[in-house]
């Protein structure tokens, strides 16, 4: 497989469920990035992962748990969810070379996920 | 911090002609890129074209092309012969090189292509 693939692709949970989004890139790359898509909203950075590490966590609260056990894959692990977590969930992966200017980031087709 | 603004309501544009997807920006950085996602119906974010902050020519890709005007911070996506297969969400983004690099997202703009 070539680029990001993320698993599942729709997910309904009960507030009270303990699921997780999977995502796997191909491209050796070497940043991970977690983004929440809802309606009429714009994108919104969650998690980075650099070279394995969180370097990042934009105030996301803590039923959303991420782990990058290695370059490779990134998990979002969900536990006690709102319904206001119902949202297309975006992963991203990226050579990260900050400071060079594009750091052209490549999507995966998304996690849809229904919290009830 | 930066910030995307995309403002135009959703468009419908005949196959085979022109479009012109508006995009402004804020920021008080020198240096910073500017890129282009399309988000068809299948919701993967596919990038289209980028453009440096320092680039005097405006970018182009195929039957993209970036109309950038620094001085007005706006920087539009213009897609020429329009095909079925462009009906989508188009996103503008930025990143300043000096900060952490990472992306700030506009909310979107929807274009359906009519044949």
């Amino acid at each position: 497989e070539t680029g990001v693939t993320q698993t599942p692709r729709h997910l309904v949970m009960g507030m009270t469920n303990k699921k997780s989004l999977k995502c796997e890139q191909h491209l050796g790359h070497n940043a991970m990035y977690w983004y929440k898509q809802s309606a009429k909203k714009p994108l919104e950075l969650m998690f980075v992962y650099s070279l394995e590490e969180r370097v990042e966590n934009n105030s996301v609260p803590s039923r959303f748990s991420p782990e990058c056990p290695n370059s490779s894959h990134l998990f979002l692990h969900l536990h006690t969810l709102q319904p206001e977590d119902s949202a297309l969930y975006l992963c991203a992966s990226s050579q990260d070379n900050s400071g060079s200017g594009a750091n052209v980031l490549t999507f995966g087709a998304g996690s849809r996920l229904t919290v009830l | 911090a930066q910030k995307i603004t995309q403002t135009q309501p959703g468009m419908f544009v005949q196959e085979k002609e022109a479009v012109t997807l508006d995009c402004t920006y804020d920021t008080s950085d020198q240096s910073y890129g500017l890129f282009w996602y399309k988000q068809p119906s299948s919701g993967e974010m596919i990038f289209l074209i980028y453009q440096g902050s320092y680039d005097e020519q405006n970018a182009t890709e195929g039957r993209y092309s970036l109309n950038f005007q620094k001085a007005r911070k706006s920087a539009n996506l213009v897609i020429s012969a329009s095909q079925l297969g462009d009906s989508a969400m188009y996103f503008c983004a930025m990143n300043d090189w000096r900060g952490n690099n990472r992306l700030a997202f506009g909310k979107g703009n929807q274009v359906v292509v009519i044949p």
